[in-house]
């Protein structure tokens, strides 16, 4: 157990609309990073925030929000979804300050979308 | 140039084999290599690292050998067993200390074949 805890586990939708991802980084951890999982694509970086704060952006769209909020849980919003949304999501963390602090991943959020 | 490529897709090796992953990059920046084993519905795990002035990592019955040179770094398992049956990914970093953005590789898929 990686001690990152991500819900749901599983989400259904239709096209167009909106789901919010949640994630509780382990205990102690200050950094949560976003990556998305699918098929053609592989394991692809979306956003990272480190207290509160975005550190570092990749190829999260701008249908895609995400925040950190003061307890460190952080939200990951996907607006107008599509069909091409659906993928594995998932949230890592990580303790800031210590070079080469490894990535804690939890076990994800499949979306579907139909 | 911020992409990491991965061979093979998939593998088959026999119990006690040794299943040899490799990857490739381009961008020099790349100061950290990570390797990620994720088992069917788990996210992914850090296996063991290498950075680029080192030539090569072993831990347990995993080692990593790195070419930095040619821009190449690879995985061996040794006495590679039934459980070692996952997909194994390998990833660089990209920016400073402080932030965990890893590029990943396609992955491999290995079967060890008891």
């Amino acid at each position: 157990d990686s001690g990152v805890t991500q819900t749901p586990k599983h989400l259904i939708t239709a096209t167009g609309q909106r789901v919010t991802l949640r994630c509780s980084p382990r205990s102690g951890d200050l950094s949560v990073y976003w990556y998305q999982q699918s098929l053609d694509q592989g394991l692809q970086f979306l956003i990272q925030y480190y207290n509160g704060e975005e550190r570092a952006k990749g190829n999260i769209l701008e249908r895609f929000s995400a925040q950190q909020f003061p307890d460190l849980h952080s939200e990951l919003n996907l607006s107008s979804l599509e069909l091409g949304d659906s993928a594995l999501y998932f949230c890592a963390s990580s303790v800031e300050g210590i070079l080469n602090s490894p990535l804690h991943f939890g076990n994800g959020t499949r979306l579907t979308v139909t | 140039q911020q992409q990491v490529k991965q061979s093979p897709q998939s593998l088959i090796v026999q119990k006690g084999g040794i299943p040899i992953i490799n990857c490739a990059y381009e961008n020099t920046a790349f100061d950290y290599f990570p390797w990620y084993q994720q088992f069917p519905g788990k996210g992914p795990a850090l296996l063991i690292a290498i950075r680029p002035d080192v030539s090569e990592k072993k831990e347990g019955r995993f080692t990593i050998s790195f070419n930095k040179s040619a821009k190449q770094f690879s995985l061996h398992i040794m006495d590679s067993q039934p459980g070692d049956s996952a997909t194994y990914f390998c990833a660089a970093r990209v920016g400073s200390s402080n932030t965990g953005k890893l590029i990943f590789g396609q992955g491999t898929t290995l079967q060890v074949k008891p």
